[in-house]
């Protein structure tokens, strides 16, 4: 489809499992962002790519997680010896012109339970 | 850091009636940006409506529109006509200046029940 894929769009995890969560952005958009949104929250800033380049992980809550987007088109946001406090939706998000119009295109999420 | 805040976890409207959504955000730009997205229930979400800081005229897009008061840093989202399609969680957001923070900040949410 034309729209940012995301998978698996759910996954249970045993506590202390790495878990490998992928984006599929839309063709052609150069900015992609990874976004946590618990439960009843808003979608909390992880990380940002500008193509192959990360230039924003502040959002990261801790060294377990960590993004790739090597190719500048795919992502992955992996999170190792998942806990408890991980589980919440993973939504990514591309755009052609962030920097311009600030508008984000996002995917339906990953949701995330870790038992 | 930027904030915003949506004070209405919960809103509800009757079908065809208006409501409004309320959002402050706190920041000491000038120049900056603000979003409404719509995120329906297991749906991506989408944006509904933006507003340049710079633009004194309120954004609108068809029922859409909003009341933006830069000096109270407010910005009310006004749905109009509403329809069923309209039930969704709505997210006020904000983004800084071109070559600040590259970021959308968004609030916890307001969830519209729209009955019919």
């Amino acid at each position: 489809g034309a729209g940012v894929s995301q998978s698996p769009r759910y996954k249970v995890a045993k506590r202390g499992q790495d878990v490998a969560l992928r984006c599929d952005p839309i063709s052609g958009h150069v900015s992609l962002f990874w976004y946590q949104q618990a439960l009843g929250q808003g979608p909390e800033f992880l990380t940002y790519f500008q193509n192959e380049a990360q230039l924003d992980k502040s959002g990261l809550p801790s060294d377990r997680f960590f993004a790739e987007r090597p190719e500048g088109s795919v992502s992955t946001l992996k999170i190792q010896r998942t806990q408890q406090e991980d589980s919440a939706v993973y939504l990514c998000a591309s755009s052609p012109s962030f920097f311009e119009t600030g508008e984000l295109f996002f995917g339906e999420g990953s949701r995330l339970t870790v038992l | 850091a930027q904030t915003v805040t949506q004070s209405q976890p919960e809103m509800s409207v009757q079908e065809a009636e208006t409501v409004t959504l309320s959002c402050t955000y706190d920041t000491s730009e000038s120049d900056y940006y603000l979003f409404w997205y719509k995120q329906p229930p297991s749906r991506q979400m989408i944006l509904v409506i933006r507003q340049e800081a710079y633009k004194q005229q309120n954004a609108t897009e068809n029922r859409f529109s909003v009341n933006f008061q830069k000096a109270a840093k407010s910005f009310s989202l006004k749905i109009s006509d509403s329809q069923l399609g309209d039930a969704a969680m709505y997210f006020c957001a904000y983004k800084g200046p071109q070559g600040g923070s590259e970021k959308l900040v968004f609030g916890k949410g307001t969830k519209l029940t729209v009955n019919p």
